[in-house]
């Protein structure tokens, strides 16, 4: 089973705000829920991250409800240059201690004029 | 700081020779990894090493190899290079938020672009 779930792709234009969310049913009671932004040929940078309720920083605000089962990626006034692939990650511990680390598909946000 | 730095960041290989893709990181973090991601798809975990000496396999660990030579130094190795390995291969370190917290904040390096012919 696919830890997270995503929409493959979502359309926006410049101004308007925009809502990803993300599924992950079998989130663990220690794992935060982070989301990160992907630009062709460039490594996943890191936009925000959370464990409840609500999270907010320069660039997005994260939401997250009292059972921790979904979150969602709010990008407020997006333009051109948000256009990339969000992805979000929830951890998923394994014997040892370690943090197995797998992404989802992702969300191909593309905001047009 | 330099974050993680990757090298070499492009490779072109014949089909059956070996590789190895270097992986060092100057944050102090304890957990270390290794992806791939082929054209247009996401990102796959081929092996990741939660501290120094150790290593596990991830999702697509087949024809790869790992070494953690240290807490900065994590390689990965194709002994027989195959045209299905042709790749983008990003390398990424993180810590945990605490002993018992886990933290999904990924730090990557840039990249390298290995093309098996």
């Amino acid at each position: 089973l696919a830890k997270t779930t995503q929409p493959i792709s979502m359309d926006s234009y410049e101004g308007q705000e925009v809502n990803i969310t993300c599924s992950h049913n079998n989130i663990a009671t220690n794992d935060y829920i982070t989301w990160y932004q992907q630009f062709p040929s460039q490594g996943p940078r890191f936009i925000i991250q959370g464990y409840k309720t609500k999270v907010t920083n320069e660039v997005a605000s994260l939401f997250i409800p009292a059972d921790r089962k979904s979150s969602t990626l709010s990008l407020p006034r997006v333009s051109l240059s948000d256009t990339a692939v969000y992805y979000c990650l929830v951890g998923e511990t394994v014997t040892g201690g370690g943090n197995k680390l797998t992404f989802g598909t992702g969300t191909q946000l593309k905001v047009e004029l | 700081n330099a974050g993680v730095t990757q090298t070499p960041k492009f490779q072109v290989l014949k089909t059956g020779q070996s590789m190895t893709l270097q992986c060092a990181q100057d944050m102090n973090h304890n957990s270390m990894y290794w992806y791939r991601q082929d054209p247009g798809m996401g990102l796959r975990l081929i092996y990741y090493s939660a501290s120094e000496g150790t290593t596990d396999k991830g999702e697509v660990p087949n024809g790869y190899n790992v070494s953690r030579l240290n807490k900065r130094e994590f390689s990965l190795r194709l002994e027989s290079a195959a045209p299905s390995q042709t790749s983008v291969y990003f390398c990424a370190s993180s810590e945990r938020a605490s002993s018992t917290m886990n933290t999904g904040e990924l730090f990557f390096g840039e990249g390298s672009r290995l093309t098996v012919l």
